[in-house]
């Protein structure tokens, strides 16, 4: 089946600090990735649309600038939490798919702690 | 606007109950649904779509546009069943989105 790998899988970082997050497909090109946040025992918030070569969509409320988003191949999708601060600190999960209305493939996502 | 609401946060049974989580969706165009389920220290997976209209691990979900529903469903719940489940809404534009409910938790005792 198709994997999705996620890394870190943890990070621990102080105010202030930006921190990187990958996302790869590690089978399958995919041609589109999402980023997802999810706070404790809540659903998963859609922050972005990720398409190869192209800058991402973002939905309402995220700031772009906040999150940046680079999807440099299509097998790797990047997100940056700059300048992080307590309140970013939540579980960051990606998904891939090949596109063309096929199930998204999760990652297992990325618990964030700003200090 | 687009949205998937799940009623129920916790849902409790024992072994061998049957078993309905529900879910209810507002879209304007033409769905597509899911059920996504994350067991315990595991990633989200799929679970079952509404096109493909099969039974996995003995769920069933049928869409009723009528009601806007596609409520999850299995007669025999067993304890291995006990996940968090999401309910998700697929969008008929090119953009893949999926729009997830909160979740009902499924605990189904021995």
């Amino acid at each position: 089946g198709a994997v999705v790998s996620q890394h870190p899988s943890w990070v621990i970082c102080k105010s202030g600090t930006s921190v990187k997050i990958e996302c790869r497909s590690l089978d399958f090109q995919a041609t589109t990735m999402f980023w997802y946040r999810q706070f404790p025992k809540q659903s998963l918030m859609l922050m972005a649309t990720s398409n190869e070569g192209s800058k991402a969509t973002y939905e309402q409320g995220v700031e772009k600038d906040k999150f940046l988003i680079n999807h440099a191949s299509l097998t790797l999708s990047t997100l940056t939490v700059t300048s992080a601060h307590p309140e970013d600190s939540s579980f960051y999960i990606c998904s891939a798919t090949p596109g063309g209305y096929n199930e998204q493939f999760f990652g297992p996502g990325t618990r964030l702690t700003v200090l | 606007a687009q949205r998937v609401t799940q009623p129920e946060k916790l849902l409790s049974v024992f072994k061998g109950a049957p078993v309905e989580l529900k879910c209810n969706y507002s879209y304007s165009g033409s769905p597509e649904l899911f059920w996504y389920v994350q067991y315990s220290r595991q990633r989200l997976q799929l679970l079952l779509r509404h096109i493909s209209r099969e039974s996995i691990k003995g769920f069933t979900a049928d869409l009723n546009k009528g009601e806007t529903s596609f409520h999850l469903k299995k007669p025999f719940a067993q304890e291995e069943d006990s996940a968090m489940y999401y309910c998700a809404l697929g969008q008929s534009d090119s953009t893949d989105k999926l729009i997830f409910g909160t979740g009902t938790r499924l605990q189904v005792f021995p």
